[in-house]
């Protein structure tokens, strides 16, 4: 079984830019989330991806899209990026077994904006 | 508003002693409460969901609805326990978690 994993590991840009990063879920898995944690935080969720739709979204400004592609792997789009944005941004993958279920994380990558 | 507070970011026992890393929540539903891991260099993984009523590793974690707490306990705390614990709360059954900011656990020898 193949866990989570994320792609790349670290990245630097500047602001202003656009980003992409990337996310194939573990084998089995449907469900895409991810999450922003700025240093010393916990994880923030930016939105959820359910069969390649949106099921959900946390405070997050449009600028930070997202996409789940048929093989259920999902991209984060982030655009303009500003300063704050210098996080760890996680993936996590589930199977949608309804009301409670276990999210498998990947191991992040890591953005600074500089 | 829904909300994890963790009131501890560091948590210092020895070897052997008892810990208890505090977690208390906001929700106005029914919660559905995790405990997630984070050991040095390895990936967040679930420690362990209130639903199940399960021991890992030896940490037990009651839901208390009268005092909106989810406390994580273990009565004798090993080197190995070392490590970043964070408290979620599942939020509209929708895959949101909710996480606290985090207490980080050592353990000194």
């Amino acid at each position: 079984e193949t866990g989570v994993t994320q792609s790349p590991t670290h990245l630097i840009k500047t602001r202003g830019q656009q980003v992409t990063l990337r996310c194939s879920s573990q084998s089995g898995h449907n469900t895409v989330s991810w999450y922003q944690q700025a240093l010393g935080q916990g994880p923030q969720f930016i939105f959820q991806y359910y069969r390649e739709e949106e099921n959900g979204r946390g405070n997050f400004p449009p600028r930070f899209s997202g996409l789940q592609f048929p093989n259920y792997s999902s991209e984060l789009n982030v655009n303009a990026l500003e300063l704050d944005d210098s996080a760890l941004y996680l993936c996590a993958s589930s199977p949608w077994t309804g009301a409670s279920y276990e999210q498998y994380f990947g191991p992040g990558t890591r953005l600074t904006v500089t | 508003a829904q909300r994890v507070t963790q009131p501890e970011k560091l948590l210092s026992v020895f070897k052997g002693a008892p810990v208890e890393l505090k977690c208390n929540y906001s929700y106005s539903g029914s919660p559905e409460l995790f405990w997630y891991v984070q050991y040095s260099r390895q990936r967040l993984q679930l420690l362990l969901r209130h639903i199940s009523r399960e021991s890992i590793k030896g940490f037990t974690a009651d839901l208390n609805k009268g005092e909106t707490s989810f406390h994580l306990k273990k009565p004798f705390a090993q080197e190995e326990d070392s490590a970043m614990y964070y408290c979620a709360l599942l939020y509209n059954q929708g895959g949101k978690l909710i996480f606290g900011q985090g207490t980080e656990l050592s353990v000194k020898p």
